[in-house]
């Protein structure tokens, strides 16, 4: 069956630090790939996605691309700020309305 | 901006006993979801329903399982005997134009 795999974690950064978190996906065919995150105390909300191979999604410096060959989605930022310390969850779906399965999630602490 | 929203923030129960897990879905969404995280693990699915009826269910939701919209706002989760192994953070989601949006969810803790 679909699963998604992240890095372990919790991952800790200096502000202003470049990030990335890997995920690697398995799935046949082609699925939407997203990255949810979760601020403390919140629930899960949609950070960015990608729909088709080699797609690039982006919001609030974030970047993620579709990788098909190496069936990868990993989560990028240039400049990371304290107020990006939160938990982080790459996810795929088959469909519109599908289910989505998740990783694990990673938990990311911006220092000063 | 609309949120869904859950009842109770936390709740502590004992072996044997029923729970249910409220959400109160953002209106004119569609499409129902709930999901559940064991500490330390996966968000799992468990279950989906649309028009009043479960479309798909995961192997996790057994006859121990049941969701209901019983007023045309909340949407239920209901765990009729739980069990140890039930504690995690219950998450409810609905479906939007570009994505499903969570609720803060429930952790639940079984006695």
């Amino acid at each position: 069956g679909d699963s998604v795999t992240q890095m372990e974690g919790p991952v800790t950064l200096s502000e202003e630090a470049f990030l990335t978190i890997n995920c690697t996906y398995t799935a046949t065919g082609y699925p939407s790939l997203f990255w949810y995150v979760q601020y403390p105390g919140e629930g899960l909300q949609l950070l960015l996605k990608a729909t088709k191979a080699d797609d690039k999604g982006s919001n609030k410096g974030f970047e993620a691309t579709y990788r098909k060959e190496t069936t990868s989605f990993h989560l990028e930022k240039g400049s990371v700020q304290v107020s990006d310390s939160a938990v982080y969850f790459c996810a795929l779906s088959r469909g519109a309305n599908s289910k989505l399965t998740f990783g694990k999630g990673i938990t990311l602490s911006v220092r000063p | 901006e609309p949120e869904v929203t859950q009842t109770p923030s936390h709740q502590v129960t004992q072996m044997g006993q029923e729970v249910i897990l409220r959400c109160v879905p953002i209106s004119n969404h569609l499409y129902f979801y709930w999901y559940r995280q064991i500490l330390g693990q996966k968000v799992e699915f468990l279950v989906s329903f649309y028009n009043n009826e479960i479309s798909e269910k995961s192997e996790i939701f057994d006859d121990q399982f049941s969701v209901e919209r019983p007023d045309g706002s909340n949407f239920t989760l209901k765990i009729r005997s739980t069990k140890l192994e039930d504690s995690a953070m219950y998450f409810c989601a609905t479906l939007g134009p570009e994505t499903q949006y969570f609720g803060p969810g429930t952790r639940l803790l079984v006695l």
